[in-house]
């Protein structure tokens, strides 16, 4: 199945652990998104990484750190997990960087911080 | 003032009424428009997308830009239950989008 597929699918944790979420596309997309979506479903941008580079950091505190060991992961790792973390983490990709390219998003990861 | 406003109100219908959804926007440079359909517990998929003012029709979707107001719409005739979504608009600029805070539109049949 070609798609943007992230693990896991649900995580809860205690306050104050360190957790990561994976992210894979297999779409040959160049650039991949990390989107926060609050209990609200505002959909906020926090990174965007083009070819392993990093073009967009929005403003997110620096526990949230982003890897791309390549154009077709992007990772998310966050460190001393607080409550107002909890919310759904969602991936994404687009064929370019630009702004009018579609991007393509993955199922979502539940967060729940306790 | 946000990038994007969306009213967030749930909005119930009747299966076969005309659903209305708006946003506006602040950053004129803005120069792309998109409207996204996210069902319960999934990922947003992109519904509609245009860059131009007017109207733009794919079946019974319809999506409206006004640059000039900055303000876009959505029209969605003959709804039918699974219609029943929350419905993002996004503005696309500077390399990325912002994104309203989404309607969900429930349809009754």
């Amino acid at each position: 199945d070609t798609a943007v597929s992230q693990t896991p699918k649900y995580l809860v944790t205690q306050m104050g652990n360190d957790k990561s979420i994976k992210c894979e596309q297999n779409l040959g997309h160049d650039t991949m998104y990390w989107y926060k979506q609050d209990s609200k479903k505002f959909l906020k941008i926090m990174f965007s990484y083009n070819n392993k580079e990093l073009i967009i950091n929005e403003t997110v505190p620096n526990r949230f750190s982003p890897k791309s060991p390549d154009k077709a992961h992007l990772n998310l790792h966050i460190n001393s997990l607080e409550l107002g973390d909890s919310a759904v983490y969602f991936c994404a990709s687009s064929p370019t960087r630009g702004s009018n390219s579609e991007q393509f998003f993955g199922p979502g990861t539940r967060l729940t911080v306790l | 003032q946000k990038e994007v406003e969306q009213d967030p109100g749930p909005l119930s219908v009747p299966e076969g009424a005309i659903v209305s959804l708006n946003c506006t926007y602040s950053n004129s440079a803005f120069q792309y428009f998109m409207w996204y359909r996210q069902y319960s517990r999934k990922g947003p998929e992109l519904l509609m997308y245009t860059y131009s003012s007017g109207n733009k029709e794919d079946g019974r979707f319809t999506a409206q830009v006004d640059k000039s107001s900055k303000y876009i719409s959505l029209f969605i005739r003959d709804s039918q239950p699974s219609d029943s979504a929350t419905y993002l608009c996004a503005i696309g600029g500077n390399n990325r989008l912002a994104f309203g805070k989404g309607n969900q539109v429930v349809v009754i049949p």
